[in-house]
């Protein structure tokens, strides 16, 4: 166990819904990032909160947002859901030096 | 860009054999991290093993060690004593240390299979 939780763990909708996706880091850690796992695109980095500010991007759509509150847990939002959004969705904690990254168990998101 | 390649989609080992997964990186950066990360077929990704661009001896975690060539840019994972549930993904990540932006890079993973 990562200490890093995320819900739901699965969860399934239709395209052009939107859907929120929770994650509490590891006590302690401030730094909170969100990747997405697909097939065809394997493991890329959404966006990165520090403290409740966002940090640094990557190739997040325009569709999706992402906030982290004052008690440090994040919220991923997907919104007008396409198929190709269908992926396993983790959240990681870290702090320190190394900041090593502790993933928690993903949400996997089927869009039908 | 930093840049993360693993060459081997798939790799089978005896149980009880050493193996080795490649790990070749990419960057300008000259203070960076890698990282080696497992995830089993239930679909979690675990921490294995770090190693900082200045660290002068080669990780070690139990039955993990990191063979780290920085001159070579790379990163080869050397599990010793392999176990039948060592079968699973396992995916090399880089991570730039200048700068604020903490995110991973990753390779697109490296199958393993132990064989009994």
């Amino acid at each position: 166990d990562s200490g890093v939780t995320q819900t739901p763990k699965h969860l399934i909708t239709a395209t052009g819904q939107r859907v929120t996706l929770r994650c509490s880091p590891r006590s302690g850690d401030l730094s909170v990032y969100w990747y997405q796992q697909s097939l065809d695109q394997g493991l890329q980095f959404l966006i990165q909160y520090y403290n409740g500010e966002e940090r640094a991007k990557g190739n997040i759509l325009e569709r999706f947002s992402a906030q982290q509150f004052p008690d440090l847990h994040s919220e991923l939002n997907l919104s007008s859901l396409e198929l190709g959004d269908s992926a396993l969705y983790f959240c990681a904690s870290g702090r320190g030096t190394t900041d090593t990254q502790y993933f928690g168990p993903g949400t996997r998101l089927t869009v039908l | 860009a930093q840049k993360i390649t693993q060459t081997q989609p798939g790799m089978f080992v005896q149980e009880k054999e050493a193996v080795t997964l490649d790990c070749t990186y990419d960057t300008s950066d000259p203070s960076y991290g890698l990282f080696w990360y497992k995830q089993p077929s239930s679909g979690e990704m675990i921490f294995l093993i770090y190693q900082g661009s200045y660290d002068q001896q080669n990780a070690t975690e139990g039955r993990y060690s990191l063979n780290f060539q920085k001159a070579r840019k790379s990163a080869n994972l050397v599990i010793s004593a392999s176990q039948l549930g060592d079968s699973a993904m396992y995916f090399c990540a880089m991570r730039e240390l200048s700068g604020s932006a903490r995110q991973l890079t990753f390779g697109s993973g490296t199958q393993l299979t132990v064989l009994p």
